[in-house]
């Protein structure tokens, strides 16, 4: 089974501009889970999905937002670029909503703002 | 809120000692605890999760955990460490009854091992 895979690997964009990443989720997994790693702040949770809906919101700005597809497939979108938020963003997917379901995490997006 | 607090943000291990690592929790409930790896330019690999079913609790590669209500704990231990497990390692939790599966981390632990 493939795992989590997650789009673009790598991005570098500018002050002001706007990025979508994307995440694909493991075949029959249903929920979806975004983070930022940074060194400064470590690991810090943005949002979860399932079923299409947003479950659960992190402590970020409107900047960063998200969707989940019926085919559970998830994007999240960062407006406004700002130098901090340069950082590996990493998704993951769980069969469903619990909280002690295991989170499968993909290999992650490395994002540069210049 | 629930966190958990890793101890030593660094440790170094010669090759063929036992690894230790420390994670202590704060939770108002019994918690879900997990302990994942994460490689250079990787993502997180889940090694080992406590959910209440056994205290002892055993993950891939050698590694296992033990779950210490009394001194809300919860270390990542392998008897032999080998080059190999060079690596970041994260303690997580997990909401309890929120409905969610929000993982909050620990600030982590850079495992160096040494010849």
């Amino acid at each position: 089974k493939a795992g989590v895979t997650q789009t673009p690997r790598y991005l570098i964009k500018t002050r002001g501009q706007q990025v979508t990443l994307s995440c694909s989720p493991i075949s029959g997994h249903r929920s979806v889970s975004w983070y930022q790693q940074t060194p400064g702040q470590g690991l810090q949770f943005l949002f979860e999905y399932f079923s299409e809906t947003q479950r659960n919101k992190g402590n970020f700005p409107g900047r960063f937002s998200g969707r989940q597809f019926s085919n559970s497939r998830s994007e999240m979108n960062v407006s406004t670029l700002e130098l901090g938020d340069s950082a590996l963003y990493l998704c993951a997917s769980s069969r469903t909503l619990g909280a002690g379901e295991t989170q499968y995490f993909g290999p992650g997006t490395r994002l540069l703002v210049l | 809120a629930q966190s958990v607090t890793q101890l030593g943000s660094h440790v170094s291990v010669s090759e063929g000692a036992l690894v230790l690592l420390r994670c202590n929790y704060s939770s108002s409930v019994p918690p879900y605890l997990f302990w994942y790896v994460q490689y250079p330019n990787q993502g997180l690999q889940l090694l080992l999760k406590y959910t209440s079913a056994a205290t002892l609790v055993k993950g891939i590669n050698g590694f296992e955990a033990e779950f210490k209500k009394s001194e809300t704990s919860f270390h990542l231990t392998k008897p032999s460490a080998h080059m190999s497990d060079a690596a970041e390692y994260f303690c997580a939790v997990s909401r309890v009854g929120g409905g969610g599966n929000k993982l909050t981390f620990g600030t982590g632990t850079q495992l160096k091992v040494e010849l």
